[in-house]
């Protein structure tokens, strides 16, 4: 079946530092890989996504590459602020459903922590 | 995007109540979803509710416990049935909407 791997948290980090979440996945075909976050009191919130492979989704800073050689949808962020702690996690939607039309399969959540 | 509200957002339930969870969406959605986040845990599908149809429920979770109706096109509940300790968790809905897959902001049932 699908599964999703994430790093284990927390992640603690100084700001403006560089931010990686790794994650990786195992499903037939190519599905479509989606990052959302989740704000201390807030709810799951889409932070971006790619349907194909080399695709990059970005949003708020925020880049992840669909990598179909490793499997895998690293998080990445070039300068990171107090604003960004929060916990990420990584999933997927089947090849067949057209993007996100289909139940998701969501990896542990990473939890990231940005001292001043 | 989509704007998801739930009813209730969080409650207190004896063990073997049930408690029917609602979920209505700012617009019409073809396809809508039942998710669980156990405490410290990821977010695992319940079931898929599309309107016009019976839910269809994925590996682990049955009817008889966890009863579903999507009556129109921008409303559904989830009914968590004959409760125990087990089932606290969050329950969250979500829909499909043009660029991927929107949540509500949960109801935390914590069940005694």
């Amino acid at each position: 079946g699908n599964s999703v791997t994430q790093m284990e948290g927390p992640v603690t980090l100084s700001e403006e530092a560089f931010l990686t979440i790794n994650c990786t996945y195992t499903a037939t075909g190519y599905p479509s890989l989606f990052w959302y976050v989740q704000y201390p009191g807030e709810g799951l919130q889409l932070l971006l996504k790619a349907t194909k492979a080399d695709d990059k989704g970005s949003n708020k800073g925020f880049e992840a590459t669909y990598r179909k050689e490793t499997t895998s949808f690293h998080l990445e962020k070039g300068s990171v602020q107090v604003s960004d702690s929060a916990v990420y996690f990584c999933a997927l939607s089947p090849v067949y459903s057209g993007g996100g039309a289909d139940g998701l399969t969501f990896g542990k959540g990473t939890h990231l922590i940005i001292q001043p | 995007s989509a704007v998801i509200s739930q009813k209730p957002s969080r409650d207190i339930c004896q063990r073997g109540t049930s408690l029917t969870i609602q979920c209505q969406v700012d617009s019409q959605v073809t396809m809508m979803f039942w998710y669980r986040q156990q405490p410290g845990q990821s977010l695992t599908l319940i079931a898929t509710a599309n309107q016009g149809s019976e839910a269809t429920y994925e590996s682990g979770f049955v009817i008889d416990k966890f009863p579903i109706s999507r009556p129109n096109l921008t409303f559904s509940t989830l009914t968590v049935s004959n409760m125990s300790p087990e089932d606290s968790s969050i329950y969250l809905c979500s829909v499909f909407k043009g660029y991927g897959q929107y949540f509500g902001p949960g109801t935390r049932l914590t069940v005694l």
